[in-house]
């Protein structure tokens, strides 16, 4: 079966523009994750949501970052005015279980590069 | 926070066998240990995870201590695909808290 979806694979933005990145995670998976991969870093947490509930969203570094997933499946994370400290792959992650108790999947993640 | 010690890099020879060790002094009794491995340009890969029992799958052991202050990853037959870098962690909470993880070299 199909695996985490991310898109777009690579997003180049201007400093101060918007951007959205879609996650589709595994069908019927109920936690999804969102984590930030500066280069040669590990990925640090961004957020996570237990069905359509934002359950944490302790990582999120401002308010220029939302994310959202309305219906409990695809989410988005949205950047606004994107800043050049924001450029890192953004990787999705969803598993069945709630929490981070059971096996993760991750997809292979948006590179944003800003300019 | 959730903090794991793992060593910057390792080399093993393939066909060998690997242990990655991790160490986690913070870790509470309900946590599991999770490992992960990540290949480059791709999102990390699952690869075990253990609460007190040592663990085997396909892919690799999972060795707790006792006092699950510690694990370690074991790679029975290093090939050059599992050059990688190997991420520890546990969950506290809702999370998993990756760290610098272990950068697997791999000879042939």
């Amino acid at each position: 079966g199909a695996g985490v979806s991310q898109s777009p694979r690579y997003k180049v933005a201007k400093r101060g523009q918007d951007v959205a990145l879609r996650c589709d995670p595994i069908s019927g998976h109920v936690s999804l994750f969102w984590y930030q991969q500066a280069l040669g870093q590990g990925p640090e947490f961004l957020t996570y949501f237990q069905n359509e509930a934002q359950l944490d969203k302790s990582g999120l570094p401002s308010d220029r970052f939302f994310a959202e997933r309305p219906e409990g499946s695809v989410s988005t994370l949205k950047i606004q005015r994107t800043q050049q400290e924001d450029s890192a792959v953004y990787l999705c992650a969803s598993s069945l279980a709630k929490g981070a108790y059971e096996k993760l999947f991750f997809g292979s993640g948006t590179q944003l590069s800003v300019l | 926070d959730a903090k794991t010690t793992q060593p910057n890099s390792m080399e093993s020879n393939e066909e060998e066998p690997v242990h990655l060790p991790c160490n986690h002094s913070t870790i509470s009794g309900t946590d599991y240990i999770h490992w992960y491995r990540q290949l480059p340009s791709q999102g990390p890969e699952y690869v075990i995870h253990g609460l007190t029992s040592n663990v085997n799958n396909r892919m690799a052991s999972l060795a707790i201590a006792e006092d699950r202050k510690s694990s370690t990853l074991i790679l029975h037959r290093a090939t050059l695909r599992d050059a990688a870098v190997y991420y520890c962690m546990y969950n506290a909470g809702n999370m998993l808290t990756f760290g610098g993880g272990t950068r697997l070299m791999v000879k042939p």
